[in-house]
């Protein structure tokens, strides 16, 4: 039990394009989400607390108008990057709260041209 | 603040070999949980274990074993006898409950090669 999934697991775009990615809970329901971002040879960085139904957290430093968080139900949050650019590329992993556990997604890849 | 050490950025051994990923926390918490995350090549993070502040049995699964001692803020992860599919990047990590959500301190990761 406790699969999170995610997708796209890859997304290669053009510099000002908007990428939304997906994390699911596929068989609980998760009231928190979490999204991270992770650089290469590095740990993750938190970047926001999705709530459902309310508005995500987002830690210091996080654009919130960059990074758009929608968490509408308890099984699904999602990511858009607003305009990507190349210091977007990165990888992105989202996680989804059960009971006192995070569990994670498999990721998504993004690199921005 | 909350605070994970991992001091060991990358450890190598041979197949067989034991091998032991420490483990240091900071924390003013009085409850709290630690977990061990596996990360492979793939990238998504697997689940291994969380241990409660209150809770120090050490736990074995298999060939995994983990030590919990709160005198020394120390949860180390021992692999017994390890294999190639071991070779991952692992990580501790530390929360307490807030209530509804419990943010991740995470260590900076020890890089694991088990090699034939």
């Amino acid at each position: 039990g406790a699969v999170v999934s995610q997708h796209p697991s890859r997304v290669i775009c053009k510099s000002g394009t908007s990428v939304k990615i997906e994390c699911r809970s596929l068989d609980f329901q998760a009231t928190t989400m979490f999204w991270y971002r992770q650089f290469p040879k590095q740990s993750l960085m938190l970047m926001a607390t999705s709530n459902e139904g309310s508005k995500a957290t987002y830690e210091q430093g996080v654009e919130k108008d960059k990074f758009l968080i929608n968490h509408a139900s308890l099984t699904l949050s999602t990511l858009t990057v607003a305009s990507a650019h190349p210091e977007d590329s990165s990888f992105y992993i989202c996680s989804a709260q059960r009971q006192e556990t995070q569990y994670f997604g498999p990721g998504t890849r993004l690199l921005v041209l | 603040a909350q605070k994970v050490t991992q001091a060991q950025t990358e450890i190598s051994v041979v197949e067989k070999e034991d091998v032991t990923l420490d483990c240091v926390y900071e924390t003013r918490d009085t409850t709290y949980y630690l977990f061990w995350y596996k990360q492979p090549p793939s990238g998504e993070l697997v689940f291994l274990i969380r241990r409660n502040s209150f809770d120090e049995q050490n736990e074995i699964s298999g060939r995994y074993s983990w030590n919990f001692q709160k005198s020394t803020s120390s949860f180390n992860f021992t692999i017994t006898a390890s294999q190639v599919v071991d070779s991952a990047v692992y990580f501790c990590a530390l929360s307490s409950y807030t209530g509804t959500a419990s943010k991740l301190t995470f260590g900076t990761g020890t890089r694991l090669q088990v090699t034939l």
